[in-house]
């Protein structure tokens, strides 16, 4: 079992939708990050956590420490948030990675 | 301010040859952390250089080795190149190392993607 679990592996929505993608995982943790990675590779910072909920325009990002869990949500998706969102959690001395989420927003 | 810049963009390398990719960090950022993404493994930890040390170093082979200069530049080197090999490599720079729980966010560059043939 991987330490860092995404789900879903893929989504596909229309433009509008309300997107949430999920994180899971099982090591200790001292921060979490998501990123957003599009075509062509270039990784992009879009929240650093370690508790507590974030908010930037129409991204939120939560943590529930005891749970292990950390949720993205995209309110009024966009054609332009398609991309891989990846999970990653900073276990001390290095940082652990889920396989990511591949979302297509449709217009 | 100038981003994290990696060059060159793109290598095509025979196996057997060794490589070294280059990666600048943001203007004051002293740590920098090496990563490897293939379609088959996602990304995975390779190590991280803070003041010019290797602070921790990720489950690779010693074929894969780094150094950090005194300006926070650091490089990776690939010797003994496999077709495995062939992945994006990305770096990341940050303020503080990881083990210090820095929270102040990474900025990553836009990678080096390696094809071994």
């Amino acid at each position: 079992k991987n330490e860092v679990e995404q789900s879903p592996q893929n989504l596909t929505a229309q433009e509008g939708e309300f997107i949430t993608i999920n994180c899971s995982y099982s090591v200790g943790i001292s921060a979490l990050h998501w990123l957003q990675q599009h075509p062509g590779g270039g990784i992009v910072s879009l929240f650093m956590l370690s508790s507590g909920k974030k908010k930037h325009g129409r991204l939120i990002a939560t943590i529930n420490i005891q749970e292990k869990h950390s949720s993205l949500h995209i309110t009024a998706s966009h054609p332009r948030d398609s991309a891989v969102y990846i999970c990653a959690v900073v276990g001390g001395n290095d940082m652990r990675f889920g396989a990511g989420t591949r979302l297509t927003v449709k217009p | 301010k100038a981003g994290v810049t990696q060059t060159p963009r793109y290598l095509i390398k025979t196996r057997g040859q060794q490589v070294t990719l280059s990666c600048s960090p943001i203007s004051g950022h002293r740590s920098v952390s090496w990563y490897q993404q293939t379609p088959g493994q996602g990304l995975q930890f390779l190590f991280e250089y803070f003041s010019e040390t290797q602070r921790n170093k990720g489950n690779f082979p010693g074929r894969f080795s780094g150094r950090q200069f005194s300006n926070s530049r650091s490089e990776m080197n690939v010797s003994t190149l496999e077709l495995g090999d062939s992945a994006l490599y990305l770096c990341a720079s940050s303020f503080l190392p990881m083990k210090t729980g820095w929270m102040g966010g990474y900025t990553f560059g836009s990678g080096t993607r390696l094809t071994v043939v």
